[in-house]
């Protein structure tokens, strides 16, 4: 089976532009869940997705930050405009509902703001 | 709060035994978790355990949990060269699906 897949792996972007990142899950999970880590800091939640529907958004930043989940298939997390604070590495997992909360990692999507 | 706690670094010598430690702060918790993360790679589960247990055991790895003073271990034994990665725990917390992750702990093996 195909895990999570995200890309870019790697993005470097000027203060102010935007950048979406990708993520597509394994096949069959609802559940789909955007996280971030800033450099040596622990991973912190950003929003969780069941289905198409946004479950739980309490981890967003701010309103520069925009995820989507078109048909309950695959995400996109859009950031604009982008500020120097948002580089880090942008996680993305899966995982079947009703189960121990079992989330699939993708290898993170690693965002540089210069 | 939300904090879930990790020492920073940890270095071994091959063939000894790790002990990476953590603590976190909700008693609601209902799983906890560790995570792996080799360089350039993604998180890699290895375990889990949950609430109503002390300890579980898979292989070289054990996991303690001490629910009285919300404090999680991961043991590793006879660590080689190959298990220098980071290594996150992450907790459940009741009526939740997100997880909260501590900051991790950076394992280094020496040969």
């Amino acid at each position: 089976e195909a895990g999570v897949t995200q890309f870019p792996s790697h993005s470097v972007i000027e203060k102010g532009q935007t950048v979406t990142l990708r993520c597509d899950p394994i096949s069959g999970h609802d559940n789909l869940y955007w996280y971030r880590r800033v450099m040596g800091k622990e991973i912190k939640f950003l929003l969780h997705f069941v289905k198409e529907s946004k479950q739980d958004e309490s981890g967003m930043p701010n309103n520069r930050f925009l995820a989507e989940r078109t048909g309950g298939t695959y995400s996109t997390l859009k950031v604009q405009p982008a500020e120097l604070e948002d580089s880090g590495v942008y996680f993305c997992a899966s995982s079947q509902a009703g189960l121990a909360n079992v989330l699939t990692f993708g290898a993170g999507s690693r965002l540089t703001v210069l | 709060g939300e904090d879930v706690e990790q020492s920073l670094f940890l270095s071994v010598r091959e063939g000894d035994s790790s002990v990476i430690n953590c603590t976190y702060t909700d008693s609601s918790s209902t799983y906890l978790y560790w995570y792996k993360q080799e360089p350039g790679a993604g998180l890699q589960l290895l375990t889990y355990i949950f609430s109503n247990m002390d300890m579980k055991q898979d292989q070289r790895l054990t996991v303690l949990l001490n629910k009285k003073d919300k404090h999680l271990s991961l043991r590793i034994a006879d660590t080689q060269t190959g298990d220098s990665a980071i290594y996150f725990c992450a907790e459940r917390r009741t009526g939740f699906q997100k997880l909260v992750f501590g900051t991790g702990t950076r394992l280094l093996v020496s040969p």
